[in-house]
């Protein structure tokens, strides 16, 4: 089945700096990459995806890249605010399964 | 829309009872799926449905059982807990697949078995 792995685990940036966080994925037919963020004590909601036909998305202060000959997508986040605290997990479809990294820790400190 | 509405939200069992998580979603959501959180290990699929009378099994099926009978519920059932089971459960479900756009997750059940 499809492995999601994320690096780091945890990431610790100023107010205002970006944040960069990586995913690789083991299965070539996978297709659609979504991240999830889920803050302390709530459910994970869904922040931004893209799919293995687009190479880049943009949302506001939210952008993902996808680099499907390395099997590796990432997220951005710029000029990073204190609600940015969260858990991101990013995920990756195939075989009718979305497959789940183990999450990263971000912590934007004031 | 109530959205996808989990049942109870916290739970205490014995080792060797057994209980059912209730989901339920009012979204018309022909997938539904059953995942576990537990610290450091991301979101486990437990089991998943594409449809009524359609069940499959994920990553950590093993103690669990589910069944769809309706397109609006989706219940998970442990038949005798374990101590390993002790996990935050959240289910989620989305229009067709999890591959077509967003899984909307529940509030989660938190369980622990003793």
């Amino acid at each position: 089945g499809e492995n999601v792995e994320q690096h780091p685990s945890t990431l610790s940036v100023q107010e205002g700096d970006s944040a960069v966080i990586k995913c690789t994925y083991s299965d070539s037919a996978s297709n659609y990459f979504p991240w999830y963020k889920q803050e302390l004590g709530k459910r994970p909601q869904l922040i931004i995806d893209i799919r293995s036909n687009v190479g880049e998305k943009k949302d506001q202060r939210i952008a993902v890249t996808l680099n499907k000959t390395a099997k590796h997508f990432s997220l951005h986040i710029t000029e990073t605010q204190p609600e940015d605290s969260a858990v991101y997990f990013c995920a990756a479809h195939g075989n009718n399964r979305l497959a789940f990294g183990k999450g990263n820790q971000v912590v934007v400190i004031p | 829309n109530a959205g996808v509405t989990q049942t109870p939200k916290f739970q205490v069992l014995k080792t060797g009872q057994s209980m059912t998580l209730q989901c339920a979603q009012d979204m018309n959501h022909e997938y539904m799926s059953w995942y576990r959180q537990d610290p450091g290990m991301g979101l486990r699929l437990i089991h998943y449905s594409v449809g009524a009378g359609i069940t499959d099994q994920g990553e950590v099926p093993n103690g669990y059982n589910v069944s769809r009978s309706t397109t609006e519920d989706f219940p998970l059932r442990l038949l005798s807990a374990a101590p390993s089971q002790t996990s935050v459960y959240f289910c989620a479900s989305s229009y067709v697949s999890a591959n077509t756009g967003e899984l909307f997750f529940g509030e989660g059940s938190r369980l622990t078995v003793l």
